[in-house]
């Protein structure tokens, strides 16, 4: 199974911007394994973010966007909040079975 | 409003089996996927496997093959996630997911979630 790996913590600046990646063991990451991210705060279910590398749900704050970045998928917060302050998680699709990334905890101060 | 309910906490055996319900209200059964992902305690999400209830097929995660069986009741719009040979390492949260197919294509695997059911495993 492959490994997806992600920053284990990154701290961001209230206003500031910061972009997390997500990487594949098996090489680069492409549009094929359809990146989605979701955000998980203490205690609660995870939400979804990003799906298909940069499309977003309803519900997902306008200063949240995706890419692909240098190989990898990427989530960039532009203007952070406090109430961003949360783990992120990426998730990606080998064929139609998925692997979670690691986790990135994002610490806003 | 789309909402997805799980079933209640359990408290399980090792060696024996837990099924989780996901009851989804608000949109139209036959439209879905449902997915299953897990939380340890303390650990990240890992995916457990997915079901098309329409075409009522199945995928598992490696790991999980042989051990978990997924499954959809139309009449009822409610998917179930069974784990068998239950371990202490199994304790964790289990989730639902929703994904959305849009005519022919799945449209996404995961928008809206379940509120996730603690499964115990101890002796």
């Amino acid at each position: 199974q492959a490994v997806v790996t992600q920053e284990p913590s990154l701290t961001v600046s209230p206003g500031g911007t910061v972009t997390l990646t997500c990487g594949s063991s098996t090489g680069a990451v492409t549009s094929g394994h359809y990146p989605y991210w979701f955000q998980q705060k203490p205690g609660q279910a995870p939400r979804t973010l990003i799906y298909d590398t940069s499309n977003k749900h309803s519900w997902t704050p306008a200063r949240f966007s995706g890419s692909l970045l240098g190989g990898k998928a990427a989530l960039t917060l532009s203007g952070a909040q406090p109430e961003d302050e949360a783990e992120y998680y990426c998730l990606l699709s080998y064929s139609g079975a998925y692997v979670f990334g690691t986790g990135t905890k994002v610490t806003v101060l | 409003q789309v909402q997805l309910v799980q079933s209640g906490a359990e408290v399980k055996k090792p060696g024996s089996s837990v099924k989780v319900s996901c009851k989804a209200s608000g949109g139209t059964f036959s439209s879905y996927t449902i997915s299953w992902v897990r939380q340890a305690p303390g650990q990240g999400l890992e995916w457990m496997g997915r079901i098309i209830p329409i075409l009522g097929i199945a995928n598992y995660a490696q790991k999980f093959q042989g051990r978990v069986t997924i499954t959809a009741d139309k009449s009822t719009s409610t998917a179930y996630m069974e784990l068998s040979s239950l371990r202490s390492e199994d304790t964790a949260v289990y989730y639902c997911a929703r994904g959305e197919i849009v005519g022919a294509t799945i449209e996404t695997d995961f928008d809206y979630w379940g509120q996730g059911t603690l499964v115990t495993v101890s002796s």
